[in-house]
């Protein structure tokens, strides 16, 4: 356990619904990231954040992701009208101002039917 | 192009055998390097990193990495395999020089499978 939570750790969904996902960090990393892992891949990145400001997004997140970190605290990761290629596992990663390793949540495992 | 390049897909190997899983990088400068540890559905662990210094470093789990400027390389080794070490090995990297979001970089893995 690195003390990154991911929630909830599965799901399930119709193509065209929402979802959401959230990760609560370790307590003192500033830094958030959501990657993106499909079978067989390794992770690729999608978005960072440095306290509540989002400074990046990979080209990877189309208009139909938006992801928050409100208060520079939790981060939710929300997907709209959601299709098949969006399965995938999605992961979190944190780390502090002082070092460039992160540590990863368990993820959380998105199936669209 | 800028990439992470793991060129065995799956390794399998018989428990108390040594192991050593590959790693090259294509990037101008020496980028921070990463080897990532990722059980069937869970998320990835750090085993060890390398940033500068001694080029043979220790992680956890008895994993040790050796890092080759020359060959662009970032191997890592355990001596003797044990079965719990079945899993999915990650090599990473982190660009060293510009601004940005010092994003990690991946490799696609490899499979480790141990025979008892």
């Amino acid at each position: 356990d690195t003390g990154v939570s991911q929630n909830p750790r599965h799901k399930i969904t119709k193509r065209g619904q929402n979802v959401t996902f959230r990760c609560d960090p370790i307590s003192e990393h500033n830094r958030l990231y959501w990657y993106r892992q499909t079978l067989g891949q390794g992770p690729e990145f999608l978005t960072y954040f440095q306290n509540e400001a989002q400074l990046e997004k990979s080209r990877l997140l189309s208009d139909r992701f938006s992801a928050e970190r409100p208060k520079g605290s939790f981060s939710t990761l929300e997907i709209q009208r959601t299709e098949q290629g969006d399965s995938a596992m999605y992961l979190c990663a944190t780390r502090t101002g002082f070092s460039y390793e992160q540590y990863f949540g368990p993820g959380t495992r998105l199936t669209v039917t | 192009a800028q990439s992470v390049t793991q060129p065995d897909i799956h390794i399998t190997v018989s428990e108390g055998a040594s192991l050593e899983l590959r790693c090259n990088y294509s990037y101008g400068a020496t980028p921070y390097l990463f080897w990532y540890v990722q059980s069937p559905g869970q998320g990835l662990q750090l085993l060890l990193k390398y940033f500068s210094g001694d080029t043979l470093v220790q992680g956890i789990k008895g994993f040790e990495a050796e890092f080759k400027r020359s060959q662009s390389s970032f191997n890592l080794r355990k001596p003797s395999v044990h079965w719990s070490d079945a899993a999915e090995y990650f090599c990473a990297v982190v660009p060293r020089l510009g601004a940005g979001s010092y994003q990690l970089t991946f490799g696609k893995g490899t499979k480790l499978s141990v025979i008892p």
